[in-house]
């Protein structure tokens, strides 16, 4: 059974980086692309980006200047970084795996799903 | 504003049947596939739908969904109170390269 288990510093000032990394168990890394997806308090979901086993990503165009995503696949682990914070960023973060679209390089849909960081940006 | 359009709340009585709808464009819903999700208060999303209306192995035949042109509708047949949640549909879209979620359609069981 796959579990995706994430963490990462819940709190942080304004212009700071966030820093998430979301482990992956029972589960192969190739072949899916690794998401980050979050929700604004009492707001709708937000796809960031997404990032497979060799480092190929997609990122959101409206948050891809501060995005970076990355993957160890010795540890079955992958990361974001969001650079430059602000309180527009705080925000529930998920992970989430999903598999390669069988025509194009990006995921198909979502099957799994970390269980959620809140991050709170505040001075 | 979402590039997906849902309804913000609907409504139905137990044992009941619902639809949400999800409205969108040529870029998005026009030319890819429409997955739903369901999230559970305080829970991260579910798998509900996918490829328009598959559904994956443990959701209930009680929902459904389809796709015409550019909009897309969820069905909840046999409403339950375990049902109440947000629901929000998703697709690609070609012109922002990117996945694009509909705004969320809060379902409450009456």
């Amino acid at each position: 059974q796959v579990q995706l288990q994430q963490w990462g510093a819940g709190l942080l000032k304004p212009s700071e980086t966030l820093s998430l990394t979301c482990a992956v168990y029972g589960g192969s890394f190739t072949g899916y692309f690794w998401n980050w997806i979050r929700q604004s308090p009492g707001k709708g979901l937000e796809w960031i980006g997404e990032i497979n086993h060799s480092g190929g990503t997609n990122y959101n165009p409206s948050l891809k200047s501060r995005v970076t995503m990355s993957v160890d696949t010795s540890k079955n682990q992958f990361s974001l970084r969001l650079r430059s914070v602000t309180a527009a960023d705080t925000a529930v973060y998920y992970c989430a795996r999903g598999p390669r679209h069988r025509y194009y390089d990006r995921t198909e849909r979502l099957e799994h799903w970390g269980q959620g960081t809140l991050v709170t940006v505040s001075s | 504003q979402s590039v997906l359009t849902q309804p913000p709340s609907a409504s139905g009585t137990p044992g009941q049947r619902i639809t949400i709808s999800c409205s969108g464009s040529s870029s998005n819903i026009g030319s890819n596939t429409v997955n739903w999700y369901q999230q559970l208060p305080g829970t991260a999303p579910k798998l509900l739908i996918y490829s328009n209306n598959q559904r994956p192995s443990g959701v209930p035949d009680r929902f459904s969904a389809s796709k015409s042109g550019t909009s897309a509708s969820l069905a909840i047949s046999g409403l339950q109170s375990e049902d109440e949640a947000d629901y929000y549909c998703t697709t690609w879209d070609d012109s922002l390269n990117g996945h694009v979620f509909g705004g969320g359609t809060k379902l409450t069981v009456l």
